[in-house]
């Protein structure tokens, strides 16, 4: 079974700076996509960026880049020029690459956005 | 452009009362669905998905059922609610099989609160 942890449930930082989300998963697939889910406080789910196992360019929407490290199994989000707005739950999620298969999410980090 | 609509935002239940979400989708056909459960303070956990009309499969043993009436209608259901059946319920979608959209992306809709009393 596939599992994502993700060990930062809090993190704080000024507008404007540039933040760092970690997540490692742990799979024996080799086909497999990441994706990066943000959860405002209305709650909905928004997708963020999601990257392709055998790509290895790192994804990459506007602001929002990641550094997909497929041997060290590891997908951590930069986010650029933060701003206010980027207040939210952050969600690292798995899916298998056959078909579409269920989401495998973390715990969530907690991203503050300080004015 | 497609879109998800999950009704009611909120709901408030007693424990033994039944239950009913819904959950459709406008704008593609043949759509994969989804339902997730979101704990307090905690990562999304699947429920139920279907690939068709009448076809579910279970992810977790629970008080709580699915079905799929319509290609694009998803309902949760319940025959009595457990005090443990509080949440936050989220249904998603993603492109069918035979679809030209990317594949593989689930979006999802506003979710209902669910509170058990």
């Amino acid at each position: 079974a596939q599992t994502v942890t993700q060990s930062q449930p809090e993190m704080s930082v000024q507008e404007a700076e540039t933040v760092t989300l970690s997540c490692t998963y742990d799979t024996s697939e080799n086909n497999y996509y990441l994706f990066w889910y943000k959860q405002p406080p209305s709650r909905q789910m928004i997708l963020v960026i999601r990257q392709e196992a055998y790509k290895q360019q790192n994804a990459t929407e506007n602001r929002f880049s990641v550094n997909f490290q497929k041997a060290a199994k590891s997908f951590s989000l930069k986010i650029s020029d933060s701003q206010l707005g980027d207040t939210a739950m952050y969600f690292c999620a798995f899916m298998r690459g056959f078909g579409n298969e269920k989401l495998t999410f973390g715990t969530g980090t907690r991203l503050t956005i300080i004015p | 452009s497609q879109t998800i609509h999950q009704w009611p935002a909120t709901l408030v239940q007693p424990v033994g009362s039944p239950l009913s979400l819904e959950c459709t989708v406008e704008g593609t056909s043949n759509p994969n669905l989804y339902w997730y459960r979101q704990a307090a303070g905690r990562g999304l956990q699947l429920l139920f998905y279907s690939v068709g009309i009448g076809q579910i499969s279970s992810e977790v043993p629970q008080n709580l059922s699915a079905s799929r009436p319509q290609d694009r209608q998803f309902i949760l259901s319940s025959k009595k609610l457990l005090l443990s059946d509080s949440g936050f319920y989220l249904c998603a979608w993603s492109p069918g099989a035979w679809s030209r959209s990317i594949k593989n992306i689930q979006y999802f809709g506003a979710g209902t609160r669910l509170s058990v009393l």
